[in-house]
């Protein structure tokens, strides 16, 4: 069975840092691309960034030079390091796996980070 | 950007009914469009991949339809379980993979 579970999320100031992770099980984590989508209180989904089997990784516009995907495949996890935070960035951060030619396929529970004073 | 417009917002329905959900792209997306399925505290789940088929483990009184810029999801006879949030989802160019803002399916 296929499991991610987020952890790391918490209260941080505007500019300030956090770094939410994801741990994967059930599947063999090395061959998918991964990725990260938020979601603000009370609304909808946004894709934040993604990073493949090779390392390369893709973000929104919004988080460029703010934001950092990675990935260990010898822990089977994947990581977001969130720096110079903002209110807007406020959200359930979900990790995804994505199935190839069909979208997000399995998701995690989820990890709010709030950022505010 | 390809910007995703979900109608109507909120689809008021009884149970045994037929529920269409529409979504259109600003511009051609193929079909790569996915649906999505949401309830209160918990994460998404896909339903529709590739505009009309069926992820694992979904029921078939679900389907999807449409290609290039219009979309539609189909509960042929809703049961109780299906009232929720539906998005829509594009992976045609990306990025960003963008999402729908959202149907809300109630409970008339």
């Amino acid at each position: 069975e296929v499991q991610l579970v987020e952890s790391g999320g918490g209260l941080v100031q505007p500019g300030g840092s956090l770094r939410v992770s994801c741990a994967a099980s059930g599947f063999t984590f090395s061959s998918h691309w991964m990725s990260w989508v938020r979601q603000a209180p009370g609304k909808g989904l946004e894709w934040v960034a993604n990073i493949n089997q090779n390392g390369d990784k893709f973000y929104l516009d919004s988080v460029k030079g703010r934001f950092t995907i990675s990935r260990d495949n010898a822990k089977n996890s994947v990581y977001l390091q969130m720096n110079g935070l903002r209110a807007e960035d406020t959200a359930v951060y979900y990790c995804s796996r994505e199935i190839g030619g069909q979208g997000f396929g399995h998701w995690g529970q989820g990890t709010l980070v709030t950022v505010s004073s | 950007e390809i910007v995703l417009t979900q109608s109507p917002a909120t689809l008021s329905l009884s149970p045994g009914e037929r529920a269409t959900l529409s979504c259109r792209a600003s511009q051609s997306v193929s079909n790569y469009l996915a649906w999505y399925q949401q309830k209160p505290g918990q994460p998404p789940r896909l339903l529709i991949y590739d505009a009309s088929n069926r992820a694992t483990g979904i029921p078939a009184r679900f389907s999807g339809s449409g290609s290039g810029t219009d979309f539609t999801l189909t509960i042929s006879s809703l049961e109780p379980e299906d009232f929720a949030v539906y998005y829509c989802q594009q992976r045609s160019n990306w990025p960003p993979y963008t999402f729908g803002q959202g149907t809300k399916l109630e409970i008339k």
